[in-house]
């Protein structure tokens, strides 16, 4: 059963505006990943945090995490074609439990 | 390095035959999980290994549904009597120990059953 639920389900910006999306989960969590897929690379593993972390940077991705309204988002600045993809959040140990996805698309 | 490979990357198979799909991790990896992901959706866990034993299979979805990994490197997803609702993409993901920590995925292996 999948656990995380993601917001919006698409996403359609310009090259160098900021991507915003939302994770929601149901379930008290350790740890929440975001994970990026596209046709050309497979998914990808982006960004680990957890649940007693608020907030993590990598690169031009900053994802929060709030475990009081069990919800994460992850923001992706100065965004560029390249970013064009489906991101999933993902919460478990190892039996990892994927929302749906939102599906990105950055126009040049 | 070389990243998890699956084989074969596109498998059509007729409703009631038997198939299997391989995943070759990433060297020394002890941790092993297969996925399954449909059409506009996200992957769906069905079996998680570490080293050579099943750690947790409650994703399998019936007893048509088995996986093996022997030697605690290369595993195979055995499916049996297979259906039409089992066409999907299975994914595999290896990571260096199990926990908390990132899953690196191949290809996967599309599966239509016709």
């Amino acid at each position: 059963s999948q656990q995380g639920e993601e917001d919006p389900q698409a996403l359609s910006i310009q090259e160098g505006e900021n991507a915003t999306m939302n994770c929601s989960y149901k379930t008290s969590i350790n740890n929440l990943q975001w994970y990026r897929q596209n046709s050309g690379r497979g998914l990808v593993h982006l960004i680990l945090i957890r649940s007693n972390e608020r907030e993590k940077h990598s690169g031009r991705l900053r994802v929060t995490l709030d475990t009081s309204k069990k919800s994460s988002s992850l923001l992706i600045t100065a965004s560029r074609a390249a970013d064009t993809a489906s991101y999933f959040c993902a919460t478990g140990i190892n039996d990892m439990r994927f929302g749906a996805g939102t599906r990105l698309t950055v126009k040049p | 390095g070389a990243g998890v490979s699956q084989t074969p990357s596109n498998k059509v198979t007729e409703k009631g035959k038997y198939v299997e799909l391989r995943c070759d991790p990433i060297s020394g990896h002890t941790a092993l999980y297969w996925y399954r992901q449909s059409l506009g959706q996200g992957p769906e866990f069905l079996i998680y290994f570490q080293g050579t034993g099943a750690a947790d299979d409650s994703g399998l979805p019936n007893d048509r549904f088995f996986a093996v990994r022997p030697e605690g490197s290369v595993s195979t997803l055995k499916i049996q009597r297979t259906e039409r609702g089992d066409s999907a993409v299975y994914l595999c993901a290896s990571s260096l120990n199990p926990g908390p920590y990132e899953q690196y995925f191949g290809p996967g292996t599309r599966l239509t059953v016709t």
